[in-house]
């Protein structure tokens, strides 16, 4: 089966530093995606960004970028130049294949606080 | 754009009492799903659709009912509300297609007592 593994219940991080949120997954399949998420303290979940596993470049939006290790099974997060905003749940998910459509297998969630 | 939109925010149940969930799209999505959340723990798919009259079981169906009458709106049912499905409940849509990202609604708070 699936699984998505974030090892960081939180992390802190000063404002306009760079942070790296960890994530690892375990799949058999060939092809997949991972994903990026962000829960702000209003709950909702905002789409940040997306790796495919054949992508040749590591996915990059903006301040977020996406370290790729395909060998290693890992997809962290970088996020450049923290802002106070940034605050927030971010989860790691992955794409698993249904009959006709896919579902996403999240992880546990990384707690990320900027302080000034 | 609106996206996607939930109603109620947040409810209250007593057990045994019914509701329903409403998840709203308006970006012509032909895929609606519906997750819950719980304290510590990712998202987790209850039920999802492909198309309008057509319904599917996720991880976590028992309890549940769904319905998608229409293609913009997706409606999550709970017949006799048990506290253990007290939760954080997200709806998401996404295009056609088996690798296309899925969007979210605000989510619906639940407690039922």
């Amino acid at each position: 089966a699936q699984k998505i593994t974030q090892t960081q219940p939180g992390m802190f991080v000063q404002e306009k530093e760079a942070v790296t949120l960890d994530c690892t997954y375990d799949t058999s399949d060939p092809s997949y995606g991972l994903f990026w998420y962000k829960q702000p303290s209003s709950g909702e979940m905002i789409f940040l960004i997306y790796q495919g596993s054949y992508d040749q470049q590591n996915a990059t939006e903006g301040r977020y970028s996406l370290n790729f290790q395909k060998a290693r099974k890992s997809a962290n997060l970088v996020i450049s130049a923290s802002q106070l905003g940034d605050s927030a749940m971010y989860f790691c998910a992955m794409r698993e294949a249904l009959e006709d459509t896919d579902k996403l297998i999240f992880g546990t969630g990384t707690r990320l606080q900027v302080f000034p | 754009n609106a996206g996607v939109t939930q109603t109620p925010k947040f409810r209250v149940l007593k057990t045994g009492q019914s509701m329903t969930l409403l998840c709203a799209q308006d970006m012509n999505h032909e895929y609606m799903y519906w997750y819950r959340q719980d304290p510590g723990m990712g998202l987790r798919l209850i039920h999802y659709s492909v198309g309008e009259g057509t319904t599917a079981k996720g991880e976590v169906p028992d309890g549940y009912n769904v319905s998608r009458l229409k293609k913009q709106n997706f409606l999550l049912g709970l017949e006799s509300a048990a506290p253990s499905q007290t939760s954080v409940y997200f709806c998401a849509s996404s295009r056609r297609g088996v690798q296309e990202t899925q969007y979210f609604g605000p989510g619906t708070r639940l407690l039922v007592l």
